[in-house]
């Protein structure tokens, strides 16, 4: 079965103390992998998009990576306004249809 | 503001109920995304539907609904409902290119469902 699973569940950093949160993925007909940020209340909201392993993606104090099995959020010197949820998604293509699935998200506490 | 409009914003309700959730998508998106988010199963994906027709399927239960008008904002129904079904109820859209989903999907703030 598909399957996408994010750790750890939860992150508490001291702001400027870089970390990395993790996605892996065990799916057949990967299309592409995507992260998003979720504060708490809204809706979640579009980061990076990932395509080939080796891709390198950058915004800000996040960078993400992918390889064949999993990608890295990678937080650079964070600051408390990073706190969030964020969420890894892959796009696959099943029964000839496209869909994208939700990891359960990893909850980033920055702490001043 | 992501440009997703969902109304409304809270609702509640009592089991064995009906409601409908409404959402507008951006302009000039053609696709309406359905996603159902609790606490212990994260953001599950329900239905998605592609100017007006369904596009894809996820674990939607018989008991909901959806539908996308011409004018392409959608509507999802619960109908008979339980307490599990509380959750939040998030609509995305997104510009569907050459037929894929590009996964940049722009989200709604999402309707709070509470059954009671």
């Amino acid at each position: 079965e598909d399957q996408v699973t994010q750790s750890p569940e939860a992150l508490r950093l001291q702001e400027g103390e870089s970390s990395s949160l993790n996605c892996s993925y065990t799916v057949s007909g990967l299309r592409g992998l995507f992260w998003y940020r979720q504060d708490p209340g809204k809706g979640p909201e579009f980061l990076f998009t990932l395509y080939s392993a080796g891709e390198e993606k950058e915004k800000e104090r996040l960078k993400a990576t992918l390889t064949k099995k999993e990608s890295f959020l990678h937080i650079t010197a964070p600051k408390p306004e990073d706190s969030a949820t964020y969420l890894c998604a892959v796009s696959l293509t099943q029964g000839g249809s496209e869909k994208l699935v939700f990891g359960k998200g990893t909850k980033l506490t920055v702490n001043p | 503001d992501s440009g997703v409009t969902q109304t409304p914003k809270h609702l509640i309700t009592a089991t064995g109920q009906r409601v409908t959730l409404r959402c507008s998508p951006r302009s000039g998106d053609l696709s309406v995304y359905w996603y159902q988010q609790s606490l212990d199963q994260g953001l599950q994906f329900l239905i998605q539907y592609y100017n007006g027709e369904e596009r894809a399927k996820g674990n939607i239960l018989e008991r909901f609904s959806a539908q996308q008008f011409p004018d392409l904002h959608s509507e999802l129904n619960l109908s008979s409902l339980e307490l599990g079904d509380s959750a939040l109820y998030f609509c995305a859209s997104s510009v569907l290119s050459g037929g894929l989903n590009t996964g940049e999907l722009f989200f709604g703030e999402g309707s709070r469902l509470t059954v009671l």
